[in-house]
This record gives C-alpha cells, structure tokens and sequence, in this order.
C-alpha cells in the first residue's frame, strides 16, 4: 500500500464550475477525512466517513459541498458552483480505529489537491 | 465546543539547540488522544508523536518528547537537538471518542524555523 492517494493534485476552475476530488485511503483504514487547508492555517474539518457511513458534516459546509464514500473504500468530494473563497488545499486522510493496534487513531494524510477558483 | 490554541505562530531555534513548542485544548472529555503533526513546505502532513489521554506518562519519540498536563489542558512539544530538516508548520491536534465519533481538530500550527 503506497498510503493515500489525492487526485487530481492540482485544480483551477473558473467559478461557477463543478469540481470533483477524489481520496484513496490506505486500503484496510475504516475512517476517511475530509480537510480544507488555506495558507498559513491549520486544517478545517468538513466531514468524516466511518466505511461508507457519512458520521459527521460541518455545520461550516454548504449545501454546494457533498462527500460520498460508496462501498467504504474511496471517497470523492465535489464542490458544485464553485466560488473564488473555495480556493484551498483539500486533504484527505484516513484512520485505522481498532484500540488494539499501535497505529489506532492515527490520521495519514494525502499531498492534498489545491483547487483555484478564478 | 472543543478547541485547541497554539499560541506562537512562528519560532526560530538554532540547530542543535531544544526548541518547546506550545499548546493548549479545551473540552469536557475524559478519554481523548492528542496528536502533533509536522507539515515541511510544500509536503504532506505526518504524524510526529501521540498520546493518549488517560497514559500519564509522557509520550517520546526520538528527539519529539511531550509534555502533557491534562488539568491544566496543555501539551508541549520538546524538540532536542533541533535539525534542519526539522524546518515546518507544527499543528496540534485533539481527537475525542465519544457518542461514537471521532474527530479531530487541529490548531493554526506553529511554523518553526531551524537555522544553521
């Protein structure tokens, strides 16, 4: 397993536009996470999955944002009618939530997918 | 609401020198974990070191030691003879298990600079 994969790496958008992002997790993690990264900033929850139950949602997110995780394996979120203040590093990062494994509860993170609103 | 504060946004330490980089959290939970992570530039985030809430021993890893006081709701972390590599925004971050949900939130990071 090569850790998570983020895809695409890079987006620039004209606003208006619908954008997709896609995580691959570490294969046997149970949790994905979904981040917004801007510069200088720490990391703002949007939302989390446990397998392919969507848990939690910020209460930040707007009805534009909406995050799928089919099956419980990769997850995608997609930004309808893109504005230039969702300009950001999305991250994407998964969990393994067993007590009994050392790595419990550790968040592995993507390299993010930067989106540019224009 | 849980919240976590870092108060030093930036930090300079000469190499081979300790450098004690803070944090502080706020919540009503008794079973929580408490993470540091370490983005260099332009890389991803990883984890440098955890601890978990009701451990009362401090958590170390290398050169990465913590210092965690839970009634006072703080959790420093110590970095020994400071590396260039070391070089990166340092985020904190708590993650509670309760109701069946775990969630993390991070601070605004601190950048720390290592100087030759």
């Amino acid at each position: 397993d090569t850790g998570v994969s983020q895809d695409p790496r890079h987006k620039i958008t004209k606003r208006g536009q619908n954008v997709t992002f896609r995580c691959d997790p570490i294969s046997e993690h149970n949790r994905l996470y979904w981040y917004r990264q801007t510069l200088g900033q720490g990391p703002e929850f949007l939302t989390y999955f446990q397998n392919e139950a969507q848990l939690e949602k910020s209460r930040l997110l707007s009805d534009r944002f909406s995050a799928e995780r089919p099956k419980g394996s990769f997850s995608t979120l997609e930004i309808q009618r893109t504005e230039q203040g969702d300009s950001a590093m999305y991250l994407c990062a998964s969990s393994l939530g067993d007590r009994e494994s050392s790595g419990a509860n550790v968040l592995t993170f993507g390299a993010g997918s930067r989106l540019t609103v224009l | 609401a849980q919240t976590v504060t870092q108060s030093q946004p930036e930090m300079s330490v000469q190499e081979a020198e300790t450098v004690t980089l803070s944090c502080t959290y706020d919540t009503s939970e008794n079973n929580y974990y408490l993470f540091w992570y370490k983005q260099p530039p332009s890389r991803q985030m990883i984890l440098v070191i955890r601890q978990e809430a009701y451990k009362q021993q401090n958590a170390t890893e290398n050169r990465f030691s913590v210092n965690f006081q839970k009634a006072a709701k703080s959790f420093s972390l110590k970095i020994s003879d400071s590396q260039l590599g070391d070089t990166a925004m340092y985020f904190c971050a708590f993650m509670k298990h309760t109701s069946g949900t775990y969630k993390y939130i991070f601070g605004t990071g601190t950048r720390l600079k290592v100087l030759a």
